[in-house]
């Protein structure tokens, strides 16, 4: 089975400041990662994806991500907040078992982000 | 990527009356997909919309409550059926595009209210 763990239900954080949400997920093939987020009275915009090669991976809006095998994780990151990156962030996983088989897309719980001005 | 369109963005419901909700897509997709993200909770995938044959639904959802169509590769339709006010959510469409390997998009959303 696959799962995927938002471990923060909120995050707050100084505009200007580093942000860091964190994901952790579990697989048993091979993850394919991604984040997702979700303004008020909006649907879902796709920010960045891990499938395969360099794990830092860089997103829209200066998003990026860290996969790291080790640890199951897939932090998404920005080196400096903006008060307009205030949303509901959810981080999925979808596990790819062969070539062409894969599971369906399951979401964390999401985590809200609030930067504070 | 694709864009998505659903009809309607939000409507306010009696309990016990149905609802159909549209989804079009401005290119062709591989698969489409409805969620239900119910008030503070993230996202549970309802069924897969298969073109030209019954959906595919997960684990909780049977179609007689939600019954799917896909008529072509654009457009998809969710009936939500004999409502009641749990069923007041947001209903997303999603699709996965061709040659784009398992990435999915998501529509704007239907926020429904069941009174």
């Amino acid at each position: 089975a696959q799962s995927v763990a938002q471990p923060e239900d909120q995050v707050n954080v100084a505009e200007g400041n580093p942000l860091t949400v964190k994901c952790t997920y579990s697989v048993s093939g091979n993850p394919y990662l991604f984040w997702y987020v979700q303004y008020p009275n909006r649907g879902l915009q796709f920010l960045l994806k891990y499938i395969t090669g360099d794990n830092l991976v860089k997103g829209s809006y200066g998003f990026e991500a860290e996969f790291n095998k080790s640890q199951t994780s897939f932090h998404l990151k920005k080196p400096s907040a903006l008060v307009s990156d205030s949303a509901l962030y959810f981080c999925a996983v979808r596990d790819v078992i062969t070539s062409g088989s894969a599971r369906q897309l399951t979401f964390g719980s999401g985590t809200q982000l609030t930067v504070l001005p | 990527s694709a864009v998505i369109s659903q009809k309607p963005s939000r409507d306010i419901c009696q309990r016990g009356t149905s609802l159909t909700i549209q989804c079009q897509v401005d290119s062709q997709v591989t698969m489409m997909f409805w969620y239900r993200q119910q008030p503070g909770q993230s996202l549970t995938l309802i069924a897969t919309a298969n073109q030209g044959s019954e959906a595919t639904y997960e684990s909780g959802f049977v179609i007689d409550k939600f019954p799917i169509s896909r008529p072509n590769l654009t457009f998809s339709t969710l009936t939500v059926s004999n409502m009641s006010p749990e069923d007041s959510s947001i209903y997303l469409c999603s699709v996965t595009q061709f040659g784009i390997t398992y990435e999915q998009y998501f529509g704007p959303g239907t926020r429904l209210t069941v009174t």
